[in-house]
């Protein structure tokens, strides 16, 4: 079946630091993946999604590239900040029998602090 | 532009009371339509989806329904709640290849 793995967390970083969290995938067909955020209290927030292999999604400094060679979208941004505090959830997402059927990692938790 | 309403955004209840959550959706005909279950601490869980009106699948056996009156609606029931129904639900709407959430209603069974 179709699984995603990222980065346990939480992950605490000084503002103004470079942001990495790394995500691999394991899906057959061809896959779409995403990016959400979830701030404290809140739904989650599409960040960012790439379609095809070698795609790169953007938004708000956050960026990931399809890697379909290593399975892998990791986010990144080069200079974070502290409004950037929260669970960041990678995703895939594949179509089956009319509906996309999503699997989500297990989310990791960025702490920013001044 | 799409907009997607749920309420309550909180709700505390007893042991095997009912429930029934709403999910509206607004700026889009017949979308996809989810519910998802989010455990403290833990992922998100596909409880149920409808791709239109009276179309429901479920992926997890539970003591939860849902139902899609209109097509914009969606509804999240149960007939008597379980301490192990606690947690955060999250209503989505998607096309075909990306799904938007909604605010989410926090659920705690006492």
């Amino acid at each position: 079946g179709n699984s995603v793995t990222q980065m346990e967390g939480p992950v605490t970083l000084s503002e103004e630091a470079f942001l990495t969290i790394n995500c691999t995938y394991t899906a057959t067909g061809y896959p779409s993946l995403f990016w959400y955020v979830q701030y404290p209290g809140e739904g989650l927030q599409l960040l960012l999604k790439a379609t095809k292999a070698d795609d790169k999604g953007s938004n708000k400094g956050f960026e990931a590239t399809y890697r379909k060679e290593t399975t892998s979208f990791h986010l990144e941004k080069g200079s974070v900040q502290v409004s950037d505090s929260a669970v960041y959830f990678c995703a895939l997402g594949v179509l089956s029998g009319g509906y996309q059927k999503v699997t989500f990692g297990t989310g990791t938790k960025l702490q920013v602090i001044p | 532009s799409q907009t997607i309403h749920q309420w309550p955004a909180t709700l505390v209840q007893p042991v095997g009371s009912p429930l029934s959550l709403e999910c509206t959706v607004e700026g889009t005909s017949n979308p996809n339509l989810y519910w998802y279950r989010q455990a403290a601490g833990r992922g998100l869980q596909l409880l149920f989806y409808s791709v239109g009106i009276g179309q429901i699948s479920s992926e997890v056996p539970q003591n939860l329904s849902a139902s899609r009156p209109q097509d914009r609606q969606f509804i999240l029931s149960s007939k008597k709640l379980l301490l192990s129904d606690s947690g955060f639900y999250l209503c989505a709407w998607g096309t075909e290849d990306t799904q938007y959430f909604g605010p989410g209603t926090r659920l705690t069974v006492l």
